[in-house]
């Protein structure tokens, strides 16, 4: 069965610093998502992507955040200047036109 | 702006037993559609049911169904038979309509927890 994969599993980081996180979503797919859930809390919306550009985002993503999608297939999400409030759980997310969200098993981003 | 309420923080239920996790939500738009999703301990997001707001029929898969009462909003989890193996986080989610980016609204989730 067709799966999403992020990379790396966990991450730590210094704050300040840029971390880039990364999706290979599933290959047929078209909409590609990022949400963040902050331990303990729901999971929140952050940016959407569709035909090479974004779609959508939330106001959580703010200048500091960017995504792209430099070869076709990885899908990156970059924080430029980590802050410790950006300490979370990342997951990629893709679907076609049907109904189903993929999520992939998340990235867990630690900043010290 | 889209809303998705759960009331239920945490649910215990008996092995063996069926259970209902609630989810109202709130929207203006028509079409609109509702999914659960599992989060077990490991953390990873597993995708479990799907109802449309056009469909008459509410959705079932495996002892998973979905108690879907347009008027009143709601879109209600129903597992029957629990397994320990169910002891996981359990999050409704609402879907923006198609044309828009159809990114997905979560509530705040209900822990489970099965008891032998």
């Amino acid at each position: 069965e067709p799966e999403v994969t992020q990379t790396p599993s966990h991450q730590v980081t210094q704050m300040g610093q840029e971390v880039i996180l990364r999706c290979v979503p599933i290959s047929n797919h078209l909409y590609f998502y990022w949400y963040r859930q902050i331990l303990g809390q729901k999971v929140e919306f952050l940016v959407s992507f569709y035909n090479n550009e974004i779609s959508e985002k939330s106001e959580i993503f703010d200048d500091q955040f960017s995504v792209e999608r430099p070869d076709g297939s990885n899908f990156t999400l970059k924080i430029r200047s980590t802050k410790l409030e950006d300490s979370a759980m990342y997951f990629c997310a893709t679907t076609s036109a049907y109904n189903e969200q993929f999520f992939g098993p998340g990235t867990r981003l630690t900043v010290l | 702006a889209q809303k998705i309420t759960q009331t239920q923080p945490g649910m215990f239920v008996q092995e063996k037993e069926a259970v209902t996790l609630d989810c109202t939500y709130d929207t203006s738009d028509q079409s609109y559609g509702l999914f659960w999703y599992k989060q077990p301990s490991s953390g990873e997001m597993i995708f479990l049911i799907y109802q449309g707001s056009y469909d008459e029929q509410n959705a079932t898969e495996g002892r998973y169904s979905l108690n879907f009462q347009k008027a009143r909003k709601s879109a209600n989890l129903v597992i029957s038979a629990s397994q320990l193996g169910d002891s996981a986080m359990y999050f409704c989610a609402m879907r923006r309509p198609s044309g828009s980016a159809r990114q997905l609204t979560f509530g705040s989730g209900t822990q489970l927890t099965v008891l032998p």
